[in-house]
């Protein structure tokens, strides 16, 4: 079975700072994929950004980036220039690739209050 | 573009009575996934669907069922509820060939009082 670990239940940055997230994840499989999901306080679960653990380079979104480091089963999210609109619960998330088709299951890790202060 | 809806938003029921949570997935999207949030916590997987047959399934009790219909949209039924099936039901859905990614709905709150 696989599990996502957030280790850290609150942060908080000023805005326009720059914040890192941290998730490890364990799991004997070699392709999958990760995300990070933002759930502000309307509840609503927005995709942030996807990585493909076949793929060497880190993903980037705009002021969104990770750190994906397969080796030590590790995935930060770094938020460059925070705004106040980045404030929300984020989630890290794992789900497997079977051949592209994985029908797959997401687990969440226990997610981080990221609070973003002017 | 076209998002995932679910309803109803909001749903209030009382202890031993059943529920219909409904989910339209976005459009040339064949995949529906069901997850269940309380408070404070994390979404919990309850059962998948790909091309209206059950594809996967996690934690539901068995007085949950779950179907997807023709259309592509699913309905989960909940019976006998109970004060710990207050949550959050969110439905996903995943484009034809494409299931890495799974786009989510705004959620239905139930209220069991």
């Amino acid at each position: 079975a696989q599990t996502v670990t957030q280790s850290q239940p609150e942060m908080s940055v000023q805005e326009a700072e720059t914040v890192t997230l941290s998730c490890t994840y364990d799991t004997s499989e070699s392709n999958y994929y990760l995300f990070w999901y933002k759930q502000p306080p309307s509840r609503q679960m927005i995709l942030v950004i996807r990585q493909e653990a076949y793929k060497q380079q880190n993903a980037t979104e705009n002021r969104f980036s990770v750190n994906f480091q397969k080796a030590a089963k590790s995935f930060s999210l770094k938020i460059s220039d925070s705004q106040l609109g980045d404030t929300a619960m984020y989630f890290c998330a794992f789900t497997l690739n079977a051949g592209g088709t994985s029908y797959g299951k997401l687990t969440f890790g226990q997610g981080t209050i990221l609070t973003v202060h002017p | 573009a076209a998002g995932v809806i679910q309803s109803p938003r909001h749903l209030i029921k009382e202890k031993r009575e059943t529920a219909t949570l409904k989910c339209y997935p976005i459009p040339r999207h064949d995949t529906v996934y069901w997850y269940q949030q309380g408070p404070g916590q994390d979404p919990q997987f309850l059962i998948s669907f790909y091309e209206k047959m059950q594809s996967d399934k996690g934690s539901i009790p068995d007085r949950f069922s779950a179907q997807q219909f023709s259309d592509y949209h699913s309905e989960l039924n909940m019976s006998s509820l109970e004060l710990g099936d207050s949550a959050l039901y969110f439905c996903a859905s995943s484009p034809m060939g494409a299931t890495d990614t799974q786009y989510f709905g705004p959620g239905t709150r139930l209220t069991v009082l």
